[in-house]
């Protein structure tokens, strides 16, 4: 069975730095790019940016570039979305996701349970 | 970027009820439509993708059509454990998946 978990809830300071986590099981974790999608309280869906944990190539979002980094550790199938310095408006959920090539495009089909990032001071 | 515009952006209906929700897209996508439903406090799931072909597991009461700019998701008769928010998503252009604002389907 296909699951993506993800990293437990945080509670974080501006300025602080985070890296949450998404273990993948259930397939072979080399074959499918997983990527990040961020949702804020109350409202609807962002695609940040996604990961080839096969040789680590990553794309983002232009609205995320330079904000986020994606990374993965393919011995322990694990994909990470790292801030170096957050802000409060980073606050939200965010999801991991499996994207597969179907009909010649792509879709998101398995979802992390998500992790939400509260930053406060 | 290309922006994607659903309507309505919410709808009140009853069991049983056909429902139709639109994404609009502010360029052609082709058929590179995706459609996610989403319920409170859980994470999307996918129902649909290239604008008409449904996931495995997704009842036949949903479907979908379009192509270009405009698509359409249809719920032939609404069931209880249909009430969600519906978001379609656009794969036209590798670094800008944009999402629809989503479409919340509630009980009348």
């Amino acid at each position: 069975e296909v699951q993506l978990g993800q990293s437990g809830a945080e509670v974080k300071k501006p300025g602080e730095s985070l890296k949450i986590s998404c273990k993948a099981s259930g397939y072979s974790f080399t074959n499918y790019w997983i990527g990040w999608v961020r949702q804020m309280p109350g409202k609807g869906l962002d695609w940040m940016g996604m990961i080839d944990p096969g040789d680590s190539d990553t794309r983002y979002s232009p609205s995320f570039q330079g904000q986020v980094t994606i990374s993965a550790d393919k011995s322990i199938t694990t994909a990470y979305l790292h801030w170096s310095s957050l802000r409060a408006s980073d606050t939200a959920m965010y999801y991991c996701v499996r994207r597969i090539a179907v009909a010649g495009t792509w879709a998101f089909d398995f979802w992390g349970q998500g992790t939400m990032v509260n930053v406060s001071s | 970027d290309i922006q994607m515009t659903q309507s309505p952006s919410s709808l009140s209906a009853s069991i049983g009820d056909r429902v139709t929700i639109t994404c609009r897209a502010s360029q052609s996508i082709s058929r590179y439509l995706n459609w996610y439903q989403q319920k409170p406090g859980k994470a999307p799931k996918l129902l649909m993708y290239a604008a008409s072909t449904l996931q495995s597991g997704v009842p036949s009461r949903f479907s979908g059509s379009g192509s270009g700019t405009d698509f359409t998701l249809t719920i032939s008769s609404l069931q209880p454990e249909d009430f969600a928010t519906y978001y379609c998503q656009h794969t036209y252009s590798t670094l800008t998946w944009t999402f629809g604002q989503g479409t919340k389907v509630e009980i009348k």
